[in-house]
C-alpha cells in the first residue's frame, strides 16, 4: 500500500529555533500533499495544501510566513516552522493523496511531535 | 460547506461484542466518505471508503461501514471487537464536486475494547 514517511518523529528545541519537517511519499507520486495540526484530543486541523511546483494554499488564520511549505518534487514536501515559540508546540501530520482523483484516500505520515521550550 | 459529526466522544465495548462508531455528514451533492484509525502518537491509517455502488463497504481489519443516503450516515461497524481495536477513529467526507481538495474530519471517537 501507499506509504508516507514523516521525519523527524519528535523534536524538542528552544524558542526562536526554526524546525523543518519532511514528508515523503515512498512508493507513489503525490501531486498534492496536506499539512495538518492536531491538538490533544482534538481532530485534525488543515493548515495548508501543498502542490508540487507551485505555491501552497494556506487555510484561513494560518500564517504563511510562519509555516513555510515547499513541495519541490512529486515525493517530498517540507514544512518549516520559523522562529518557533511554545504556542507552536503541537502534533503535525502530513498527508499525501495517490493519484489525482478525489475518490482516492489520503495516506498519512506518523506525525511529528514538536515541543518548544 | 461540508461537515462531519461523530456524536460519541467515546465508545466502550466488551471484546467479542459487535461495535458501532457513528458518523453523520453534511455535504452538497454526493459524498466521498472515509474512515481512518489513529493509534497514540501515530498518523492516521486508512480503513475504508465509500465512493459509489454497494452501500456496505468492507475495509481493513474486519471493519465495515454502511452508507445511508437518506440518513446521511456512514457508521463504522465490526461484528466482533478486539482489544487491539482500541484507538481513535475519524470519519471524513469530501464532496464529489466542488469543495476543492479538502477532506473534512469529524472530531473523532475513542474506542475502548475491554476484556
Amino acid at each position: 500500500g501507499a506509504v508516507v514517511s514523516q521525519h523527524p518523529s519528535r523534536v524538542i528545541c528552544k524558542s526562536g529555533t526554526s524546525v523543518k519537517i519532511e514528508c515523503r511519499s515512498l512508493d507513489f507520486q503525490a501531486t498534492t500533499m496536506f499539512w495538518y495540526r492536531q491538538f490533544p484530543k482534538q481532530s485534525l486541523m488543515l493548515m495548508a495544501t501543498s502542490n508540487e511546483g507551485s505555491k501552497a494554499t494556506y487555510e484561513q488564520g494560518v500564517e504563511k510566513d510562519k509555516f513555510l511549505i515547499n513541495h519541490a518534487s512529486l515525493t517530498l514536501s517540507t514544512l518549516t516552522v520559523t522562529s518557533a515559540h511554545p504556542e507552536d508546540s503541537s502534533f503535525y501530520i502530513c498527508s499525501a493523496r495517490s493519484g489525482r482523483g478525489l475518490n482516492q484516500p489520503q495516506h498519512f505520515g506518523d506525525g511529528t511531535r514538536l515541543s518548544i521550550l | 460547506a461540508q461537515s462531519v459529526a461523530q456524536p460519541e466522544d467515546q465508545v466502550n465495548v466488551a471484546e467479542g461484542n459487535p461495535l458501532t462508531v457513528k458518523c453523520t455528514y453534511s455535504v452538497s451533492g454526493n459524498p466521498y466518505l472515509f474512515w481512518y484509525v489513529q493509534y497514540p502518537n501515530r498518523g492516521l491509517q486508512f480503513l475504508l471508503k465509500y465512493i459509489t455502488g454497494d452501500n456496505l463497504v468492507k475495509g481493513s481489519y474486519g471493519f465495515e461501514a454502511e452508507f445511508n443516503k437518506s440518513q446521511t450516515s456512514f457508521h463504522l461497524k465490526k461484528p466482533s471487537a478486539l482489544v487491539s481495536d482500541s484507538a481513535l477513529y475519524f470519519c471524513a467526507v469530501r464532496p464529489l464536486t466542488g469543495g476543492g481538495n479538502k477532506l473534512t474530519f469529524g472530531t473523532g471517537t475513542q474506542l475502548k475494547v475491554e476484556l
